[in-house]
């Protein structure tokens, strides 16, 4: 595997269900990143992890929640979900925190009903 | 407010019809400015960093120039595979180096 890669590629979930998104870099990146992405709206920085530390949380709503547990690998743990939600995740990392010059994965489609 | 506005929204050009992309962006301080291709289905591509007014960068047919306010990706003489949707994302050194991006621009090359 090589870049960035995300799993799984196409969700669908009812609101109550509990599910997960994961991204893994094989970029040697220390820096990595989630994104919301919806039709004609600009992409929505969610989360930023810089050396497995969280450094950014923009006022995501808590049935989202991100796991870093080591530099090559980002998680996004889903419950509880709103129709709202569906839209297209993109995990990107970057070779240091914060840096405009990201490296992006294929995305998830994530439907919810 | 620090915004970045991409114009136009949609562009359609014959193959062979070179033409610009704008994106301007309000920022108090530009740390740098980054041009991305993202193709359907697929996550954003990195093309180009700017840092400062004046610079420009190449890549095959598509160049990128910053001005104080506005950054434009010329593509010249155009391709089909060059479709695309085209992203500007600004980082500001005034909101923690925050990274903000514009909707794009949809450019669709015809044969």
């Amino acid at each position: 595997e090589t870049g960035v890669t995300q799993t799984p590629r196409h969700l669908v979930m009812g609101m109550t269900n509990k599910k997960s998104l994961k991204c893994e870099q094989h970029l040697g990146h220390n820096a990595m990143y989630w994104y919301k992405q919806s039709a004609k709206k600009p992409l929505e920085l969610m989360f930023v992890y810089s050396l497995e530390e969280r450094v950014e949380n923009n006022s995501v709503p808590s049935r989202f929640s991100p796991e870093c547990p080591n530099s090559s690998h980002l998680f996004l743990h889903l419950h509880t979900l709103q129709p709202e939600d569906s839209a297209l995740y993109l995990c990107a990392s970057s070779q240091d925190g914060y840096s405009g010059e990201q490296f992006f994965g294929p995305g998830t489609r994530l439907t919810v009903l | 407010e620090d915004q970045v506005t991409q114009s136009p929204e949609a562009l359609r050009l014959q193959e062979g019809e070179s033409s610009s992309l704008n994106c301007s962006y309000t920022v108090s301080g530009l740390r740098g400015l980054f041009w991305y291709r993202q193709d359907p289905g697929k996550g954003p591509e990195f093309l180009f960093t700017l840092y400062s007014a004046g610079e420009e960068k190449e890549k095959e047919r598509l160049k990128a120039t910053l001005t104080k306010k506005e950054s434009f990706l010329h593509i010249t003489a155009p391709k089909p595979e060059d479709s695309a949707t085209y992203l500007c994302a600004v980082q500001a050194t005034n909101r923690d180096d925050k990274i903000i991006f514009g909707k794009g621009t949809r450019l669709h090359i015809l044969p």
